[in-house]
């Protein structure tokens, strides 16, 4: 049971350059988030999901996007990358109301 | 607008020391908060999670108290160690976002010195 995976862990982006941050879980888990994490902020939620196929804006969505084609798989797509969009990005799971975390992928974007 | 703010930004105390994290927010029509531990570089774990109806929840040296009324939650921390050194990120789902949406604080930087 590996919980929440992220890859890749570390990633540098030239502007203009897009990339798909990969999210996967095996907890069977309905709901996930995408959130980032500026330094020394709290996280802002992205988008987050209810379900296969059911996605909805978070408090920062401007420059992302998002589909989810099954339970496990959530990921988060930047097409033109933008130096504001430098930032730690988590993705997480849940059940109920008790979230689980992915340990995070550091993007730099020059 | 939910603001939730976590007083101090960081702390440092010798071990052993008994301490409290303190988490403020705005609309009180919330649905849950949780506390949650980050390591440096590490992701998110969730240490408490105390629902609407409750008041407190406990976890080994960990209490968590809710007071919805005055729009408070501490976090108190028992007899702590290096161990414990980490930030400690509070959030809370409301009303206004929706129930499954999280609005977290900027957290408190905990140092334990040996």
């Amino acid at each position: 049971n590996a919980g929440v995976t992220q890859t890749p862990k570390f990633r540098i982006l030239k502007i203009g350059q897009s990339m798909t941050l990969q999210c996967t879980q095996d907890m069977n888990h309905n709901y996930m988030y995408w959130y980032r994490q500026d330094p020394g902020m709290g996280l802002k939620l992205i988008y987050y999901s209810v379900g296969a196929g059911i996605t909805d804006k978070g408090e920062v969505p401007n420059g992302y996007n998002v589909s989810r084609s099954t339970t496990e798989d959530f990921p988060l797509r930047l097409e033109l990358a933008a130096p504001s969009q430098t930032s730690v990005y988590f993705c997480a799971s849940s059940a109920t109301t008790r979230e689980f975390f992915g340990p995070g992928t550091r993007l730099t974007v020059l | 607008k939910q603001e939730v703010t976590q007083i101090p930004a960081a702390l440092s105390v010798p071990e052993g020391e008994n301490l409290v994290l303190n988490c403020s927010f705005t609309d009180s029509a919330i649905y849950n908060l949780q506390w949650f531990r980050q390591d440096p570089g590490k992701g998110l774990t969730s240490l408490l999670l105390i629902q609407s109806s409750q008041r407190e929840q406990t976890s080994g040296r960990l209490n968590a108290s809710l007071d919805k009324s005055s729009g408070r939650s501490t976090l108190y921390i028992a007899a702590s160690q290096p161990g414990d050194s980490a930030t400690y990120l509070c959030a809370l789902a409301y009303s206004g976002a929706g129930s499954y949406q999280l609005t977290f604080g900027k957290g408190t930087k905990l140092s334990v010195i040996p």
